[in-house]
């Protein structure tokens, strides 16, 4: 199993630039989140999906778009990015029980 | 939502040290992760535990839940354990996890 995986690891964009993070898990698990996570400001949730076709919002769930197309794939969007989206994202996906969250390796995003 | 706090923020040990790590909880513990972040920025599962102690090499936690908070020990500290750990929990109703703000190991070889 390669678990979480997350495409790209690094990316630069400038203000107002679009982009998708991709994020996808081999381990049928119906739930899967994006998080972002700030200095000082610990990890947060963006938005969560519990299967393919549903997703909700999470903590800041603004400048960003989701879909759940398939159980395997979360892709996270950023329609217009800001410096305030400067962050490390995170995928993360788990079971409905044992609740326990598996992590992507990150991908770190800077907008100039 | 559910508070989380962990303690020490900071911790630098030798070589070879043991360590103890806790986390408080303001709110019933029903799905308690602990996490290591190592130096690269990946988030390692160490140990999933609502409740009861788990062993895994050097590592080990122990989670009451009847009095809101989880301890991990880590044994024969090794330079590849330093990083920050986390210890996160659900809360009720609530799909986030919610993390504490971590504890951030060195260890001195």
């Amino acid at each position: 199993n390669a678990g979480v995986t997350q495409t790209p690891k690094f990316q630069v964009l400038k203000t107002g630039q679009s982009m998708t993070l991709q994020c996808a898990q081999d381990m049928n698990h119906e739930y899967m989140s994006w998080y972002r996570q700030d200095p000082g400001m610990g990890l947060r949730l963006i938005h969560y999906s519990v299967g393919a076709g549903i997703t909700d919002q999470g903590e800041v769930p603004n400048g960003y778009n989701v879909s759940r197309s398939t159980t395997e794939d979360f892709p996270l969007r950023l329609l217009s990015a800001a410096p305030s989206q400067t962050s490390v994202y995170f995928c993360a996906s788990h079971r409905d029980q044992p609740y326990e969250q598996y992590f992507g390796p990150g991908t770190r995003l800077t907008v100039t | 939502g559910i508070q989380v706090e962990q303690s020490p923020p900071d911790l630098i040990l030798q070589e070879g040290a043991n360590s103890t790590l806790r986390c408080n909880f303001s709110d019933s513990v029903n799905n308690l992760q602990w996490f290591h972040q190592n130096p690269w920025g990946q988030l390692i599962n160490l140990f999933y535990i609502p409740s009861g102690t788990k062993q895994n090499g050097r590592l080990s936690a122990t989670t009451v839940a009847t009095e809101r908070y989880s301890l991990l020990y880590i044994s024969s500290s090794q330079t590849t354990d330093s990083g920050v750990y986390f210890c996160a929990e659900r809360g009720f109703g609530n799909e986030k996890l919610t993390f504490g703000t971590g504890t951030r190991l060195t260890i001195i070889p």
